[in-house]
């Protein structure tokens, strides 16, 4: 069964970086792309950003210009960096799979905890 | 970008009633939407992948329909456990995108 793990600072100040990882555990890295989302405390569901086991990568254009995400094949790893944070940022981060389907992309089916992150002065 | 709209925002709902939740897509998506629920302090669980295929191990009352523009979420035999947000996802395009959520509480 497939488990993710994620791990990172939940407390930023303003024009610091965020920064998280999540660890697969109990499945293949490769054959998925790898997601990470956000929820505003009380809000909707944001897509961030994606990332492959090669380390292909699609990013939302509204955060593209300070994301970052990242792949450590050998950990089975993948990390997420926002530079220039504000108070806009905070939020629930959650990690989550997405199989590599024939045509395009398919649905999130595994979801990690979530990790709470405030930026705040 | 694919705007993803969903209907009601909030419905009060007896046990044992229907819910039925609709999103609409603001451009054709064929048939790449998916429902997730999510209860609160909890994170998303998946639901329906593809407009209609029920995810593995999700109780039968869950079921999806529709393609293109229009979707639905229906939630037959409402129980006490169902209370949540529930909330649409297109994958047709990136960015990838989610409606605004409907919540279902119990009355």
């Amino acid at each position: 069964q497939v488990q993710l793990q994620q791990w990172g600072a939940g407390l930023l100040k303003p024009s610091e970086t965020l920064s998280l990882t999540c660890a697969v555990y109990g499945g293949s890295f490769s054959g998925y792309y790898w997601s990470w989302i956000r929820q505003p405390p009380g809000k909707g569901l944001e897509w961030i950003g994606e990332i492959n086991h090669s380390g292909s990568t699609n990013y939302n254009p509204s955060l593209k210009s300070r994301v970052t995400i990242s792949v450590d094949t050998s950990k089975n790893q993948f990390s997420l960096k926002l530079s220039s944070v504000t108070a806009a940022d905070t939020a629930v981060y959650y990690c989550a799979r997405t199989p590599i389907a024939a045509a395009g992309r398919s649905c999130m089916d595994v979801w990690g905890k979530g990790t709470t992150v405030t930026v705040s002065s | 970008e694919i705007v993803l709209t969903q209907s009601p925002d909030f419905q009060s709902v007896t046990p044992k009633e229907k819910v039925t939740i609709t999103c609409r897509a603001s451009q054709s998506i064929g048939s790449s939407l998916h429902w997730y629920q999510q209860k609160p302090d909890q994170s998303p669980k998946l639901l329906i992948k593809y407009a209609s295929q029920s995810f593995s191990g999700v109780p039968s009352r869950f079921s999806g329909s529709g393609s293109g523009t229009d979707f639905t979420l229906t939630i037959n035999s409402l129980e006490a456990e169902d209370a949540a947000t529930y909330y649409c996802h297109q994958s047709s395009s990136l960015p990838f995108t989610f409606g605004p959520g409907t919540k279902v509480d119990i009355k």
